[in-house]
């Protein structure tokens, strides 16, 4: 079993629609929770940290439930810009990060 | 300013050259990370380095050697890679759990 799976896609949505990314995670000792962003061959991108409390950036809300090891990831009013692929990724410790293979979005118009 | 500058940009290097793989930050980060990355795939750890100690090494091949100068800046030397070698290598630097990627050098053997 993979320590962080999440849902390749891809995920085609239209414009203005919302859409859920989950991902699951197996080692109940991690301790940080994190979406990246990645765009065809550049690099990953911080898009924001998850907290149990759970935490909203504009159109992006994320949370985590920690009894059921599961992150997710709510995209409100999609926009074309959005379009990328979505890592799901969770640490042990500060210094090392478990990536998800991440979950591809398409949103057209 | 969170940005991690990389060098160069694009790198074809063939089985027997030796070459360099150079990375820079200046947001005082105490780590910094090297990552290797296919495509289609997600970045896989290969080195860390915390406090200019090398922390972390992901069981990487001798042909891939790091070198942390300073507390800005990264290296990694190569030397006799294989073409399965080829891939995005990506340079990470980061303060309390935050990492963030530079842009990465694309590196094709031959």
């Amino acid at each position: 079993r993979k320590e962080v799976e999440q849902d390749p896609g891809p995920f085609n949505v239209p414009e203005g629609a919302t859409v859920a990314f989950n991902c699951t995670y197996s080692n109940s000792a991690s301790q940080s929770f994190f979406w990246y962003r990645q765009d065809c061959r550049k690099e990953p991108k911080l898009l924001m940290s998850v907290y149990s409390s759970g935490n909203e950036d504009g159109r992006f809300t994320a949370q985590l439930n920690r009894a059921s090891q599961y992150i997710s990831l709510l995209i409100r009013d999609s926009k074309l810009s959005d379009s990328a692929t979505y890592l799901c990724v969770v640490a042990y410790n500060t210094d090392k990060l478990i990536f998800g293979t991440g979950t591809r979005l398409q949103v057209f118009p | 300013d969170t940005e991690v500058t990389q060098t160069p940009k694009h790198l074809v290097m063939g089985m027997t050259n030796k070459k360099s793989l150079k990375c820079e930050q200046h947001m005082g980060h105490r780590a910094m990370y090297w990552y290797k990355q296919k495509a289609k795939k997600p970045p896989e750890l290969m080195f860390v380095y915390s406090y200019e100690k090398l922390s972390i090494n992901e069981s990487v091949p001798s042909r891939f050697s790091p070198e942390c100068p300073n507390s800005s800046l990264l290296n990694l030397h190569l030397h006799a890679l294989q073409p399965e070698d080829s891939a995005l290598y990506l340079c990470a630097s980061s303060q309390s759990g935050l990492q963030y990627f530079g842009p990465g050098t694309r590196l094709t053997v031959t």
